[in-house]
């Protein structure tokens, strides 16, 4: 069955830093992959979305790589602020209109600390 | 915040009852998902409507069902409640074709008891 797998284990970064989140899956070839942001009680906010045949994508302090190969998905946010503490959730959705939904990973608690 | 809104935010329901949550999409969007989040989990896809018409589905009962309105609006109906049930409940909206963005609302916090 299709599995997507992000750091199980809550992400301390110091003010400052690049944080880096992983998101791998196995038995699935998405079309796309997408980034959301939660914070605790809110829906999630939709971040960046990369294509199957795009390596890289970048949104201000945001950074995407896809790699279908290795079946990985790299979130980095440079320069991190506390106000980027949250949990980000990789979403990865078929062709096709989109009808089969996005397929959510647990996601992972970053903590920025100051 | 999005334009997503929905109702109510909060829901205390027992076990074997019906309930219905309310969804108002995004200005534009045709294309309504519905999302069960269990505390700790990703949202998992319920299902998909789009001109009023259920065209995708998840791993879901029958007993989950929606329905959508000519104004994009949309309903999501769980009968014969289940304690497993207890979840935040998301309505997401999007433009029809490609692979867009979903937008979200805040949820509904559903227990079930």
């Amino acid at each position: 069955s299709q599995k997507i797998e992000q750091n199980s284990e809550a992400l301390n970064i110091q003010e400052g830093k690049t944080a880096t989140l992983t998101c791998n899956y196995t038995n699935y070839s998405p079309a796309y992959l997408q980034w959301y942001r939660q914070d605790p009680g809110r829906g999630p906010v939709f971040l960046l979305l990369i294509r199957e045949n795009e390596k890289e994508k970048r949104k201000e302090r945001l950074k995407v790589t896809f790699d279908t190969t290795l079946k990985q998905s790299l979130f980095h946010i440079t320069a991190s602020q506390p106000a980027d503490s949250a949990t980000y959730l990789c979403a990865l959705g078929n062709s096709g209109g989109g009808a089969d939904g996005l397929t959510f990973g647990k996601g992972t608690h970053l903590i920025i600390q100051p | 915040e999005t334009g997503v809104t929905q109702s109510p935010t909060h829901l205390i329901k027992t076990r074997g009852q019906q309930v219905t949550l309310r969804c108002s999409s995004q200005s534009g969007h045709n294309t309504v998902s519905w999302y069960q989040q269990a505390l700790g989990q990703g949202p998992q896809f319920i299902f998909q409507y789009y001109r009023e018409e259920e065209n995708g589905r998840g791993n879901f009962p029958p007993r989950f069902s929606g329905l959508q309105f000519p104004n994009y609006s949309s309903e999501l109906n769980v009968n014969a409640l289940e304690l497993d049930d207890s979840a935040l409940y998301l309505c997401a909206s999007r433009r029809t074709g490609g692979p867009y963005e979903q937008y979200f609302g805040p949820g509904t916090r559903l227990t079930v008891t």
